[in-house]
């Protein structure tokens, strides 16, 4: 499977933009990239995907490289609320044997001060 | 709320206990996931059900089974329990079409403590 490779944690202040990095260099051409986030005491939580193209939904902006080797979560304003555990993970139903269950890594735990 | 429920929310058992997990997936989805997070492992998927049959395994144990029922709900049993099964069990649906872009919905957990 293809891995992807986050910061253990990151601190932002609140109401400024916070930008999460994700490496996938492996990454093949039918790989989406998607990320999630937990929240304390919480299941995970879908945040944004995407294959090729930059997107855009209400909670975030992902932004994926050229090359795709990379890509970056982006909360615009982060809030207290974006306190999380954030994971980018590479989904591909071709890839034998996955099925489209989601493979998580360490993923990048996001403080946020007042 | 993710339209995904499971119960129990805790669950306090002993070691060689059987105890069963279940999990309704939001209405109208077909497939469930099961997944295990434990302080040392992280968050593993066990298991993947789409409509009643068995799709795909990941770390489940051989002590660990479960399956999907007409109506949809899902069931992780696990058995002959050790204390290294303390963990969370998330169960997670999605929508009826399985595709790569597909979100999966998850459930609040079930925390289980083997004592």
């Amino acid at each position: 499977d293809a891995k992807t490779t986050q910061p253990n944690s990151m601190e932002s202040n609140e109401e400024e933009p916070v930008h999460l990095p994700c490496n996938h260099s492996t990454i093949s051409g039918t790989d989406y990239i998607h990320w999630y986030r937990q929240l304390p005491s919480q299941g995970p939580e879908y945040v944004i995907h995407g294959l090729t193209s930059n997107v855009n939904n209400r909670m975030a902006s992902l932004a994926i490289a050229e090359d795709r080797k990379s890509s970056t979560l982006i909360l615009h304003r982060a809030t207290l609320r974006d306190a999380a555990v954030y994971y980018c993970i590479l989904r591909n139903l071709l890839r034998g044997g996955s099925q489209g269950n989601l493979i998580f890594g360490k993923g990048t735990k996001l403080s946020v001060k007042p | 709320d993710s339209g995904v429920t499971q119960t129990p929310k805790h669950l306090i058992t002993a070691t060689g206990q059987r105890v069963t997990l279940r999990c309704s997936p939001r209405s109208g989805d077909l497939s469930v996931y099961w997944y295990q997070q434990s302080l040392d492992q992280g968050l593993q998927f066990l298991i993947h059900y789409y409509n009643g049959e068995e799709r795909a395994k990941g770390n489940i144990l051989e002590r660990f089974s479960a399956q999907q029922f007409p109506d949809l709900h899902s069931e992780l049993n696990l058995s002959s329990l050790e204390l290294g099964d303390s963990a969370l069990y998330f169960c997670a649906s999605s929508a009826p079409r399985d595709r790569e872009d597909n979100e999966q919905f998850f459930g609040p957990g079930t925390r289980l403590t083997v004592l």
